[in-house]
């Protein structure tokens, strides 16, 4: 089992839509869950991190987090074309400190 | 508005051949961090920094060697560059309050060996 799974995607919603992107992760210790896009050929950009169960919203942006259920979220309301990049999941490993990237989730904004 | 620079956007070295990375952040961090990123592995951590002549071995750190002489530097050395080193490296820091919260990366590096 993978430290961090995402949908590789591509999820593909129509502009005005609700993207959901989701993210498991297998360390029950992770307190601390960050959130990054990236756009083809660029650096993350931290967008959001969360720590505690339950919402936390930013703008478009919503983390949903769920520790006993070892799941967390990301809904962009309003999507737009220019939301189209790949979504990175990364958890912070209790036991090393460390934060552990998933692989990412492509989401594809249709005008 | 620059924060984290890296040297090059892309290089072509040959097998067998030492090559350096710079990284430069002018946002007076004292943390400093070392990735490269692969389709399908996400991004693997290879060394880290928490002050000037710190290093600290992320995951993947074989082949790879790290310096970090001024507090505004870290440079990351591929002693003899070999062909599975291809790769998209990223340099990130994050000031000693926050040392986890990774907000700026740079550019990037997309390094091909030949």
């Amino acid at each position: 089992q993978k430290e961090v799974e995402q949908n590789s995607g591509p999820l593909s919603v129509p502009e005005g839509a609700i993207a959901s992107l989701n993210c498991t992760y297998s360390d029950r210790g992770s307190q601390s869950f960050f959130w990054y896009r990236q756009y083809s050929g660029k650096s993350p950009e931290l967008i959001m991190f969360i720590y505690s169960n339950g919402d936390k919203e930013d703008g478009r942006f919503t983390a949903q987090l769920n520790k006993a259920s070892q799941y967390v979220s990301l809904l962009i309301r309003d999507s737009q074309p220019s939301d189209s990049a790949t979504y990175l999941c990364a958890p912070l490993a209790r036991a090393t400190n460390k934060l552990i990237f998933g692989t990412g989730t492509l989401l594809a904004v249709q005008p | 508005d620059v924060k984290v620079t890296q040297s090059s956007r892309y290089l072509v070295k040959r097998t067998g051949e030492k090559v350096f990375l710079e990284c430069v952040q002018d946002m007076d961090h004292e943390n400093m961090f070392w990735y490269r990123q692969d389709p399908g592995l996400g991004l693997r951590l290879i060394y880290f920094s928490y002050d000037v002549k710190m290093k600290e071995k992320g995951d993947i750190p074989e082949g790879y060697s790290v310096s970090r002489e001024k507090k505004e530097r870290f440079s990351l050395i591929l002693e003899s560059a070999s062909t599975n080193q291809t790769s998209m490296y990223l340099c990130a820091s994050s000031p000693r309050l926050a040392p986890l919260v990774l907000e700026f990366f740079g550019p990037g590096t997309r390094l091909t060996v030949l």
